[in-house]
Formats: C-alpha cells, sequence, structure tokens
C-alpha cells in the first residue's frame, strides 16, 4: 500500500532563516505532487505542483521554492522566512492523470516562524 | 474559474442528531467533488468523492453526499453524529481530465463540526 511521510512534524524558526520540508511517498511510481498551505482560518492553498522529476508548477507567488529530485521526494524550501510563512504545511500525491484520481495527504509540518 | 463555498464555518449537534455540512461549487466544467476531514494536527483524510454515475454517494464512518447538478451542491450527511465526528471537514472540486489540469484541488474554507452530548 501506498504511504506518505513528511519531515519535521514541527519546526520553528526565527524570520529570515533557511527552511527545507521534506516529503516522500513510498509504494507508488510517478505520482503527481503537490505542496499546501494551511494558514489559521484561511482554508487549503496549493502552493507547487509536480508531475514528474524536476518538473515544479507554482500557483502562487511567494517567497518558497520547491523542487523535485527524485519520483518520490518533494521538497519545499526557503532562503529566508517570513513571518507570513507560518502555518500547516501539507504534501499530497496522486496517481494518474488530473482530477481523476484522489489526493492523499501526508502528516503535515507544523511551522511557526517567530 | 473554479470555487467552493462551504455554508457555516461552525456547525453544532448533539450526539445522535443529523450532520448537515453545506457545499456549493462553481465549475464550468462537469466537476469531480470530494469532501474530505480533518483531526487536529492531522492530514486531511478522503471521506467520499464523487466523479460519475449515482448521484448519492457513500464513504467511511457513515457519512454519505448527494451530487445535485440543479443546485450546484454537494452535502454531506450523517443520520447519527457520533463524539468522534468531531472535526473540520473540507469540501473540495477538481476539474476533470484534460489539458494541463493535473489533479488540482479548490477546497472550501471548512467547516468545523463540534459535537456535544
Amino acid at each position: 500500500s501506498q504511504t506518505i511521510h513528511q519531515w519535521p512534524a514541527t519546526l520553528v524558526q526565527p524570520v529570515g532563516s533557511p527552511l527545507s520540508l521534506e516529503c516522500t511517498v513510498e509504494g507508488t511510481s510517478n505520482p503527481n505532487l503537490y505542496w499546501y498551505r494551511q494558514a489559521a482560518g484561511r482554508g487549503l492553498q496549493l502552493l507547487f505542483y509536480s508531475v514528474g522529476i524536476g518538473q515544479i508548477s507554482s500557483e502562487v507567488p511567494q517567497n518558497l521554492s520547491a523542487s523535485r529530485p527524485q519520483d518520490r521526494q518533494f521538497i519545499l524550501s526557503s532562503k529566508k522566512l517570513l513571518l507570513s510563512d507560518s502555518g500547516f504545511y501539507l504534501c499530497a500525491w496522486s496517481a494518474g492523470l488530473a482530477g481523476l484520481d484522489t489526493q492523499y495527504f501526508g502528516p503535515g509540518t507544523r511551522l511557526t516562524v517567530l | 474559474a473554479q470555487s467552493v463555498t462551504q455554508l457555516g464555518s461552525h456547525v453544532s449537534v448533539s450526539e445522535g442528531a443529523l450532520v448537515l455540512l453545506r457545499c456549493n461549487y462553481s465549475s464550468s466544467v462537469p466537476p469531480y467533488l470530494f469532501w474530505y476531514v480533518q483531526y487536529p494536527n492531522q492530514g486531511l483524510q478522503l471521506l467520499l468523492k464523487y466523479t460519475t454515475g449515482a448521484t448519492l454517494v457513500k464513504g467511511i464512518n457513515g457519512f454519505e453526499a448527494e451530487f445535485k447538478k440543479s443546485e450546484t451542491s454537494f452535502h454531506l450527511t450523517k443520520p447519527s453524529a457520533h463524539m468522534s465526528d468531531a472535526a473540520e471537514y473540507f469540501c473540495a472540486v477538481s476539474d476533470r481530465a484534460g489539458g494541463t489540469s493535473y489533479g488540482k484541488l479548490t477546497f472550501g474554507q471548512g467547516t468545523i463540526l463540534t459535537v456535544h452530548p
């Protein structure tokens, strides 16, 4: 069966520090991968999605970036964190073509920027 | 562009009472529709989804939802609430396959369900 991992589970970082969040998927090949941010009271916002290694699409302009160095690895990064980057970050995967398959979510990373 | 509206950011019911969480969507094409549940500090778990076929969809934990095209709605119901149903619920819509729409979901703002004894 497929599983999705995220780490770290929680993170507290000072403003201006770098960020690296990692997501890995097991039990499937060539998944579509997604990064979402969930800020308090603001629902889920799609940040990035990827349909293959090295293929990243950004949904919103921000100081975050994403990379996909391996088929089942998705990394969210920042060079300098802002207070507004605080939130709950969720990674998700889906198989197959657009809209045909369900997105499955990881356990999330709680990021607090101080 | 697609959009999802969940009426009521908070819903409170008594244990054993009917649960009704409302979702209306806007889509230029026949949509795929989803309901997810999120427990505190956890990821989202799929409750049910509508793609094609029967418009009444049954999901896990006794939940079901009915796709009503004429009303552009996909409300979530459960006949009898349980304390363990307390969580946040998200409705989402996805374009059908085609073009460059790679499974992107548009989520509603969420509804927090409280169940009291």
